[in-house]
C-alpha cells in the first residue's frame, strides 16, 4: 500500500498561473482533506470531503477549488495563483467521518512557490 | 477561526530529560490529537483523546484531555535523539474539521 500520494512534490508558478494538485489514497478511506502549512505555523484546513460526492470549506478556502473525483482521488485547484499561496500543501485521508477513529494519514506534501 | 495556542514554541533539552508541552483553545473541543512531523514529511498521529479528563499513554508519551475541554498536554519521558521533530496539537468539535496548533519544535542533545 502506498498510503496517500501527492503530485507534484515541488512546483514553481508565476502569479496568475493555474495548476491542480493531485492526491490519491489506496486505503479505501471515505474522508479526504487538503491543508496548507506556512513557516512556523500549524496546518490550516482548506477544504475537506467527508465522503465521495461531497465537499466543504475549511478555514482558508479563498482562492482554491476542489474536486472529489472518486473515492480515491481529491484534487486541489488554484485558478489564479498568488504569492500568498506559497506554502506546503498536505493531503490527508481518514477512514470515516464523524466520531470514531480520528487518525488522518498524511501525504508527503507539495511544496509550491508562487513568484 | 479557531485559535489554538501551543507552547512552548521550541525546546532544547538533553537526552534523557522529560518534556512537557501544552495546547489551549478558545473553544471547547470533543477530540484532541497530538502529531509529530519530521522534516520534509507529513504529520503522523501519536495519541488521540476523546473524553474530558482522559489520560492516554503510547510508550514514553502521555497525553491528557483537559477537564475544561479547552486544553491538552503532551509529556515525553526520557527523551532520545529520535524524538527530535515538531509536535502539533489538533482539536475538533465536530469530528470533521480539525484545527492545528503552531507546533513545538523539539531539539534533543545527545
Amino acid at each position: 500500500n502506498a498510503g496517500v500520494t501527492q503530485t507534484p512534490k515541488f512546483q514553481v508558478l508565476k502569479t496568475g498561473q493555474s495548476m491542480t494538485l493531485q492526491c490519491a489514497q489506496d486505503m479505501n478511506h471515505n474522508s479526504m482533506y487538503w491543508y496548507r502549512q506556512d513557516p512556523g505555523m500549524g496546518l490550516r484546513l482548506i477544504y475537506y470531503s467527508a465522503s465521495e460526492g461531497t465537499t466543504d470549506k475549511g478555514e482558508v478556502p479563498n482562492g482554491y477549488n476542489v474536486s472529489r473525483l472518486n473515492k480515491r482521488e481529491f484534487s486541489l485547484r488554484l485558478e489564479s495563483a498568488a504569492p500568498s499561496q506559497t506554502s506546503v500543501y498536505f493531503c490527508a485521508s481518514r477512514d470515516s467521518p464523524g466520531q470514531g477513529d480520528n487518525e488522518q494519514f498524511f501525504g508527503p506534501g507539495t511544496r509550491l512557490t508562487v513568484l | 477561526g479557531q485559535q489554538l495556542n501551543q507552547s512552548p514554541q521550541s525546546m532544547f533539552i538533553q537526552e534523557g530529560e522529560d518534556v512537557s508541552m501544552n495546547c489551549t483553545s478558545s473553544s471547547i473541543f470533543n477530540t484532541w490529537l497530538w502529531y509529530k512531523q519530521d522534516p520534509g514529511e507529513g504529520p503522523v498521529l501519536l495519541i488521540a483523546l476523546y473524553k474530558a479528563g482522559e489520560l492516554t499513554s503510547n510508550g514514553r508519551l502521555t497525553a491528557q484531555f483537559g477537564i475544561t475541554r479547552k486544553d491538552s498536554f503532551l509529556n515525553i519521558s526520557a527523551s532520545i535523539p529520535s524524538d527530535v521533530g515538531i509536535y502539533f496539537c489538533a482539536g475538533s468539535y465536530n469530528f470533521n474539521k480539525f484545527y492545528f496548533g503552531s507546533g513545538t519544535k523539539l531539539n534533543v542533545k545527545p
